[in-house]
């Protein structure tokens, strides 16, 4: 069974500070997808990144990049110069290929504040 | 406009009582699937559907059924409803389960069972 762990529940910053959310998951099997999500106060999910096993080439898309390392199998989130919007809960998920495809397993969150 | 609409947005029963949560989608995705929410524990997935009369088990099914008759519909059921299934409950939809592409979310159904 594959397993997600988002070991910090909760992150306070100030505003303008970098923050890395962390993301470790467990799967034996050796093709998947792994995604982040955000949900800000207003309760909504909204898809941030989406990234295969096979593609460890790290990515970053304005104040955001994200970190992918197999070999420790995890899929890092960090936030340069954060703001306020930026405050949400933030979730790190795992999708399966093959006979498992439809199974996703999400992490229970990572909820940032960030302070002005 | 593309979405995913969940009713109701909110939804208060009584033990015992029958209820429907109705997902719909208007972007002709393949795959469809229930999450639940609950403080502390993220989202478990409860059911999902990779095609039209195609739905297998999540991680936490028990107390629900679901179906899809059509491919714009994935109606969750909850046949009766225990306080334990008190919850912020999530539909979610994207264009093929094979090949795991992002989920579009619904606003979600707050339910609370008395």
């Amino acid at each position: 069974a594959q397993k997600v762990t988002q070991a910090q529940t909760e992150i306070s910053v100030v505003e303008k500070e970098d923050v890395t959310l962390d993301c470790v998951y467990e799967t034996r099997d050796t093709t998947y997808y792994l995604f982040w999500y955000k949900q800000p106060p207003s309760g909504e999910l909204v898809f941030l990144i989406r990234r295969n096993s096979f593609d460890e080439q790290n990515e970053i898309s304005g104040r955001y990049s994200w970190n992918f390392q197999k070999s420790t199998s995890s899929f890092n989130f960090t936030i340069t110069a954060s703001q306020v919007v930026d405050s949400a809960v933030y979730f790190c998920a795992l999708s399966l290929y093959n006979t498992n495809a439809g199974k996703s397993t999400f992490g229970d969150g990572t909820t940032l504040t960030v302070k002005p | 406009e593309a979405q995913v609409t969940q009713n109701p947005r909110y939804l208060i029963t009584v033990t015992g009582k029958k209820l429907t949560v109705t997902c719909s989608q208007n972007m002709n995705h393949e795959y469809m699937s229930w999450y639940r929410q609950d403080p502390g524990l993220g989202l478990r997935q409860i059911y999902y559907s990779m095609n039209v009369e195609v739905t297998d088990k999540g991680d936490v099914p028990e107390g629900y059924k679901v179906s899809r008759k059509e491919k714009r519909n994935f109606p969750l059921i909850l046949e009766s409803p225990s306080p334990n299934q008190t919850s912020l409950y999530f539909c979610a939809s994207s264009l093929s389960g094979l090949t795991n592409e992002k989920l579009f979310f619904g606003s979600g159904t707050q339910l609370s069972v008395l």
